[in-house]
């Protein structure tokens, strides 16, 4: 069964430093990958999504993944972050022929002063 | 434009109640997908509705859940004999529709809490 993996289930990290989220997903298909963003008691954003092409994805608020085929991995950087950017995070994975979205369990980023 | 919207933003019930809960999606958004985010399972698929074609159940936990989805637009969700393991937050998404995965909008959620 196909399934995505977020191995840290909180980052703690100081303002205006790099920060690296990982995450990683098993599927004998290919995939399309997702990273959505989640502020307190709000909806899900999209924050960016690889579909095909570059391997390296940028998104909004500065963020950027990159699609590594190999390690079956589509791990989240932003090179500086801010406080405004706690939140939760989950990646998410489509699969062909599929249109419902696979979840990994969230990682909370937590920016402090 | 209008995003997704959800109501009730927030719904407390009685187990054993039924309760419904809507969705309405954007504006020409062929697809509309159910999701729930509890503590316990993270955030799981429910159901997927595209255009006119049979809906995928597949991720309904029990035959207690249900939804339908009214010309082509608006979608209920319906959780009868409610128990305390429904509590979560239900998301709604909807997105343009099928072939590539298009970007799926989210609504804010209506958070279901059994008492």
């Amino acid at each position: 069964a196909q399934s995505v993996t977020q191995l840290d289930s909180q980052v703690p990290v100081f303002e205006e430093a790099p920060v690296e989220l990982r995450c990683n997903y098993s599927s004998s298909v290919s995939v399309y990958l997702f990273w959505y963003v989640q502020y307190p008691n709000q909806g899900l954003q999209l924050l960016l999504k690889y579909l095909s092409g570059s391997t390296l994805v940028k998104g909004i608020n500065g963020f950027e993944a990159e699609f590594n085929k190999s390690q079956t991995s589509f791990h989240l950087r932003k090179p500086s972050v801010h406080i405004s950017d706690t939140a939760e995070y989950f990646c998410a994975v489509t699969f062909t022929g599929f249109q419902k979205l696979v979840f990994g369990t969230g990682t909370r980023l937590l920016v402090s002063p | 434009g209008a995003g997704v919207s959800q109501s009730p933003s927030n719904k407390v019930t009685e187990k054993g109640k039924d309760v419904e809960l809507r969705c309405d999606p954007i504006s020409g958004h062929t697809a509309l997908y159910w999701y729930r985010q509890s503590l316990g399972q993270g955030l799981e698929f429910l159901i997927y509705f595209q255009g006119n074609s049979a809906p995928d159940k597949s991720g309904l936990p029990s035959d207690r859940f249900s939804a339908e989805r009214t010309g082509g637009s608006v979608s209920t969700l319906t959780i009868q004999r409610t128990q305390q393991e429904d509590s979560a937050v239900y998301l709604c998404a909807s997105s343009q529709g099928q072939g590539n995965p298009y970007e799926q909008y989210f609504g804010p959620g209506t958070r279901l809490t059994v008492t």
